[in-house]
């Protein structure tokens, strides 16, 4: 069975940074494209940030990009998403989840999720 | 590409078919798009991708179809625990989901 656990989740002031973690198993990581997607009551669900299998290719979307970094270590079975310059528009609770198609952007598992909160 | 969803909450008896409304502000290439349920306090679940095909180990009283920019999201025969909110998504190159249709208890 298919697991993904977030972690590292919390609470931090604006313009700190956090770094979440997706450990997996059930599948072999290493053959699927990964993805972080957000969550908030007001803006629903938003597409973060996406690397392919090897983590030699990293995509974001405008509104983290050149803030947040995603990563994976493959012989861990872990996701990461590295998040600076945070600030209150950040906080959601954040997902990792496996695409179904490689270099697609729809996801056929998800972890339960992590909430990050940015507040001074 | 802004996606839609309508109504906003359907109530539905158990038993009875639910359908969901998912309209995009222009042509989606490919049909390239998702519907997830999610449950209170739980991640989403993919139901149906490239519009109208059932994820892995999801049955057949949820259908999707496509017609232009119009996508639908049928659900027959509701059983208690499909009572949650669905959300479209296109998948394209800047995916984007819809804001969420909940489906309650009539």
């Amino acid at each position: 069975e298919v697991f993904l656990v977030e972690s590292g989740g919390g609470s931090v002031e604006p313009g700190k940074s956090l770094r979440l973690s997706c450990t997996v198993s059930g599948f072999t990581f290493s053959s699927y494209w990964m993805h972080w997607v957000r969550q908030t009551p007001r803006q629903g669900l938003e597409w973060v940030s996406r690397i392919n299998k090897d983590g030699s290719s990293e995509t974001h979307a405008d509104a983290v990009k050149g803030r947040f970094t995603i990563s994976r270590d493959n012989a861990k079975n872990t996701l990461f998403l590295h998040m600076t310059d945070l600030t209150a528009d950040d906080t959601a609770v954040y997902y990792c989840a496996r695409a179904l198609w490689p270099a697609s952007f729809f996801f056929d598992h998800w972890g339960q999720g992590v909430p990050v909160t940015v507040s001074s | 590409i802004v996606l839609t969803q309508s109504p906003g909450t359907v109530s539905v008896s158990p038993g009875e078919t639910a359908t969901l409304s998912c309209r995009a502000s222009r042509r989606i290439s490919g049909d390239y798009v998702a519907w997830y349920q999610q449950r209170a306090g739980h991640a989403p679940r993919l139901l149906i991708y490239s519009a109208s095909i059932r994820a892995p180990g999801i049955p057949d009283r949820f259908r999707g179809a496509a017609s232009g920019t119009d996508f639908i999201l049928n659900v027959t025969s509701l059983e208690p625990e499909d009572f949650a909110t669905y959300f479209c998504q296109q998948y394209g190159s800047s995916p984007v989901f819809g804001q969420g249709a909940k489906v309650d208890i009539k």
